[in-house]
C-alpha cells in the first residue's frame, strides 16, 4: 500500500516563527499536494508539485511557500507563522497512471499557533 | 471552473439503515473522475469509491455505491447497512482526465450513526 508520512501528528507554534511541515510518499508517485482543512470550508488546495523542483500555487497559497528536492519529499512552510494558520494541514499525493488518480492522504498535522 | 456542492452539512441514520448522500458537481469537461472519500474522526483520510464518468454502469464496493447521473452532473454515494464505523465526514471529489490533476472537494457531509 501506498503511505504517506507527515513528520508531525501535532504542532504548537508561536507567532513569527517559521514553521517546516514534512510530507514524505514511498511510492514514486509524481504529483504531491498540501491542503488546509478548516470546519465549514472543507478542504483548500495551497501548493501543488508534478515534479521534483516545480510547484504551483493553488488557491491559498499566500504566506506559504514548499520546498520538493527529491521526488517523494515535498514540505510546506509557513514563512512567519500567523494565528490564522492554525488549521489541520493534509498532505496528499498521486500517481500519473489513471488506477492512481484518487489520493493518497497522510494522517494530517494539526497546527497550533499561539 | 469546477465546483462540488454538498448540499447537506450533517445526516444520521439509524445503525443497518441504507443512507444517501447527495453531491453535484459543475463542469464543461465529458471525461472526468468522481470520488468519495471517508474521514473518520481524528483519523486519516481514505478513499471509499470512485467512478470514471466514460463508465455508464455506476461504481460499487461492498456496502457502498454510486448514483451517476452524468446529464444532471449528480453523484450520490449511498451506504447500505450502516455501521458504527461509518460515521465520518464525507467528500465528493472531481478530477480531470489529465495527468497530475489536482482533485476538488465539496465542503462534506458529516455521517452519524445512530445505535
Amino acid at each position: 500500500d501506498v503511505k504517506v508520512t507527515q513528520s508531525s501528528r501535532y504542532l504548537v507554534k508561536r507567532t513569527g516563527e517559521k514553521v517546516f511541515l514534512e510530507c514524505v510518499q514511498d511510492m514514486d508517485h509524481e504529483n504531491m499536494f498540501w491542503y488546509r482543512q478548516d470546519p465549514g470550508l472543507g478542504l483548500r488546495l495551497i501548493y501543488f508539485s508534478y515534479d521534483v523542483k516545480m510547484k504551483e500555487k493553488g488557491d491559498i497559497p499566500e504566506g506559504y511557500s514548499v520546498s520538493r528536492e527529491k521526488k517523494e519529499r515535498f514540505s510546506l512552510i509557513l514563512e512567519s507563522a500567523s494565528t490564522n494558520q492554525t488549521s489541520m494541514y493534509l498532505c496528499a499525493s498521486s500517481g500519473s497512471l489513471p488506477r492512481e488518480y484518487g489520493y493518497t492522504f497522510g494522517s494530517g498535522t494539526r497546527l497550533t499557533v499561539v | 471552473a469546477q465546483t462540488v456542492t454538498q448540499s447537506q452539512p450533517e445526516m444520521s441514520v439509524q445503525e443497518a439503515e441504507t443512507v444517501t448522500l447527495s453531491c453535484t458537481y459543475d463542469t464543461s469537461e465529458s471525461d472526468y473522475y468522481l470520488f468519495w472519500y471517508k474521514q473518520p474522526p481524528s483519523r486519516q483520510m481514505i478513499l471509499v469509491i470512485r467512478q470514471e464518468a466514460y463508465k455508464q454502469q455506476n461504481a460499487t464496493e461492498n456496502r457502498f455505491s454510486v448514483n451517476f447521473q452524468k446529464a444532471a452532473k449528480s453523484f450520490s454515494l449511498k451506504i447500505s447497512d450502516s455501521q458504527l464505523g461509518d460515521a465520518a465526514m464525507y467528500f465528493c471529489a472531481y478530477r480531470s482526465r489529465g495527468r497530475g490533476d489536482k482533485i476538488i472537494f465539496g465542503k462534506g457531509t458529516r455521517l452519524h450513526i445512530l445505535p
